[in-house]
């Protein structure tokens, strides 16, 4: 059973538009959450993250809300470029003993039409 | 429809030792990727095979290895191993369907190199 889900396979955007990436989770042990980026024959880079004492963060474009009663994270991209098309895996944690052994989403592909 | 599947669950070698390690795609899944994930690389790309070809490479040396068979069941084999090698291995399995690069996880291996 997947514990980690990203319902949308794919999605496309405008540029210049914002674009949403969802992610929920069933597990209400996880406290660390991720979000990796991949382009075609490349592995999953990381782009950014957060923890469960925080509800939001921020890196330039991207912002990373957690709600953690509906255990759900989203990726929020704004606002949107071509180079930003690539799939997006959302990935969650437990941070416990320095175990940090991440379960990953199925990912989204994500298409930013000019 | 059963996960992908990765086995063993856990390893322990010692340095110099070889270690081959299993992965059994979702059914039907004819795409086999393999990555290591350390707490201080996070996830990184090793491989993937498509009908039993590797069709793409991550900058790893020559003692990590792959391949598939014709059930699309794939191995990867470590060898001469060295105590950066301890890591989790996850193997991924995608769908034929290119349209959506969604990527089905696998527990993964957790190897350590004593």
């Amino acid at each position: 059973d997947q514990q980690v889900k990203q319902n949308s396979p794919s999605l496309s955007v405008q540029e210049g538009r914002i674009s949403i990436l969802n992610c929920d989770y069933t597990n209400s042990m996880f406290d660390y959450f991720l979000w990796y980026k991949k382009y075609p024959a490349e592995g999953p880079t990381f782009l950014i993250s957060i923890s469960s004492i925080k509800d939001k963060n921020e890196d330039g474009r991207f912002t990373v809300f957690l709600n953690k009663s509906a255990k759900h994270l989203s990726l929020h991209i704004v606002p949107s470029q071509p180079g930003d098309s690539a799939v997006y895996f959302c990935a969650v944690s437990i941070s416990n003993f320095g175990n940090e052994k991440l379960t990953f989403g199925t990912g989204t592909r994500l298409t930013i039409i000019p | 429809k059963a996960g992908v599947t990765q086995t063993p669950r856990y390893l322990i070698k010692t340095r110099g030792q070889q270690v081959t390690l299993s992965c059994s795609p979702i059914s039907g899944h004819r795409s086999v990727s393999w990555y290591q994930q350390t707490p201080g690389q996070g996830l990184q790309f090793l491989f993937e095979y498509f009908s039993e070809t590797q069709r793409n490479k991550g900058n790893f040396p020559g003692r990590f290895s792959g391949r598939q068979f014709s059930n699309s069941r794939s191995e990867m084999n470590v060898s001469t191993l060295e105590l950066g090698d301890s890591a989790l291995y996850l193997c991924a399995s995608s769908s034929p369907d290119a349209s959506t690069d969604t990527q089905y996880f696998g527990p993964g291996t957790r190897l350590t190199v004593l």
